[in-house]
């Protein structure tokens, strides 16, 4: 159970355009899900604390016009990267708390290329 | 202010050798600690944690991490490596559970040499 799973797996895309990230709880319900983003061989940096029904919690130095995030469901959270710039090349994480357990658990990771 | 400092960038043992790595935090109140590990291209998977009660804590693949309070320490530690274990480990520390936000260190990548 607790299973996380995020789409894509990878994605490339031009720069100036907008990709969208899912965040899936698939056997449970998550009112908050966590957004990370990981640079390569560094830790993961909290972008984002999304809960739903409501608007995100950003984190300080986190542009909350270029990381949209929507939280529609107690099952999915999305992230969409706006007018994407090289940059903005990361592995992209999210997590979902379990009500029942109160552990975060963590999907897979989108690694989003810009060119 | 919350966090955590993962000493080591890098940990080699040997196979068969009893593993050890580091984690030092600071957090204002009652730590609420944790490990998990990373493999190449994947998320996070969940390790162990200390919450409340007994220091040693037991976890998932024979890993286990003891809190110390007194050193602000919660290192990560398995009696016996496999080569399976090579991986990147990050310590995480939060002031609740739940819904607390987490900070992390900085990783330690762990090679277990056959």
């Amino acid at each position: 159970g607790a299973v996380v799973s995020q789409h894509p797996s990878w994605v490339i895309c031009k720069s100036g355009t907008s990709v969208k990230i899912e965040c899936r709880s698939l056997d449970f319900q998550a009112t908050t899900m966590f957004w990370y983003r990981q640079f390569p061989k560094q830790s993961l940096m909290l972008m984002a604390t999304s809960n739903e029904g409501s608007k995100a919690t950003y984190e300080q130095g986190v542009e909350k016009d270029k990381f949209l995030i929507n939280h529609a469901s107690l099952t999915l959270s999305t992230l969409t990267v706006t007018s994407a710039h090289p940059e903005d090349s990361s592995f992209y994480i999210c997590s979902a708390i379990s009500g029942s357990r109160g552990e975060q658990y963590f999907g897979p990771g989108t690694r989003l290329t810009v060119t | 202010a919350q966090s955590v400092a993962q000493p080591e960038d890098q940990v080699n043992v040997a196979e068969g050798n009893p593993l050890t790595v580091k984690c030092t935090y600071s957090v204002s109140g009652n730590p609420y600690l944790f490990w998990y590990v990373q493999y190449p291209n994947r998320g996070l998977q969940f390790l162990l944690k200390y919450i409340t009660g007994d220091n040693l804590v037991k976890g998932s693949y024979g890993f286990e991490a003891e809190f110390n309070k007194s050193q602000t320490s919660f290192h990560l530690k398995k009696p016996s490596a496999l080569v399976s274990d090579s991986a990147l480990y990050f310590c995480a520390v939060s002031r609740g559970f739940g819904n607390e936000k987490l900070t992390f260190g900085t990783g330690t990548r762990l090679t277990i040499i056959p």
